[in-house]
């Protein structure tokens, strides 16, 4: 079946320019998380949604930087007033479920990447 | 948080050679999972592993979760399996995110 999509692949924006990127998770996949890829800090978590909502928002790095999920499907990464400290590849994956809480034991399913969207900020 | 150290940081080998990965965390973990990134940038599933062995064509993985570490074996090696190998463990009473190694830069060379 169709795997995560990402769009657009590639952005270039101009610094202080909003931009906003979309992902489309595998279908009735629950969870759905957002990291970003830059040469200085490597793979690093954004944030987690489950189903509509967000409960864990710990790697967002400024309030710049907001995510929204509807219908339990597509999110989108917005960056607000872009900084050239924004440049990277942005990455979302999705999994089949999701912890029922921090501490619980749940099933954790394996999480799929998508193709990434490449953002510079000139 | 966990610390994930990935072993060796580059990794060149002729086309056919065998060769063996290593993933060091500092925590018990519930999960962890194997990648390899291709040229174009793409995160490819290789292994969901959080114990135990698992074999996937000329790669397998084993992930010792009481002594906190997995190894990738890659044998018969491939120009195509050139690329960065990534180790990610899911971080301990989190909501499932991953922490990911620094990588391993694998070259094979015809």
């Amino acid at each position: 079946g169709a795997g995560v999509s990402q769009s657009p692949s590639n952005k270039v924006t101009e610094k202080g320019k909003d931009v906003e990127l979309r992902c489309d998770p595998i279908s009735g996949h629950t969870a759905l998380y957002w990291y970003r890829q830059s040469l200085g800090q490597g793979l690093e978590f954004l944030i987690y949604f489950q189903g509509n909502s967000a409960p864990d928002k710990s790697g967002l790095p400024s309030d710049r930087f907001s995510a929204e999920r509807t219908g339990g499907s597509v999110s989108t990464l917005t960056i607000q007033r872009t900084q050239q400290e924004d440049s990277a590849v942005y990455l979302c994956a999705s999994s089949l479920h999701h912890r029922a809480k921090p501490r619980g034991t749940g099933r954790i399913a394996e999480q799929f990447f998508g193709p990434g969207t490449r953002l510079t900020v000139l | 948080g966990i610390q994930v150290e990935q072993s060796p940081p580059d990794l060149i080998l002729q086309e056919g050679a065998n060769s063996t990965l290593r993933c060091n965390f500092s925590d018990s973990v519930n999960n962890l999972q194997w990648f390899h990134q291709n040229p174009w940038g793409q995160l490819i599933n290789l292994f969901y592993i959080p114990s135990g062995t698992k074999q996937n064509g000329r790669l397998s993985a084993t992930t010792v979760a009481t002594e906190r570490y997995s190894l990738l074996y890659i044998s018969s090696s491939q120009t195509t399996d050139s690329g960065v190998y990534f180790c990610a463990v899911e971080q301990p009473d989190s909501w499932g995110k991953l922490q990911f190694g620094a990588g391993t830069q694998v070259v094979v060379t015809p």
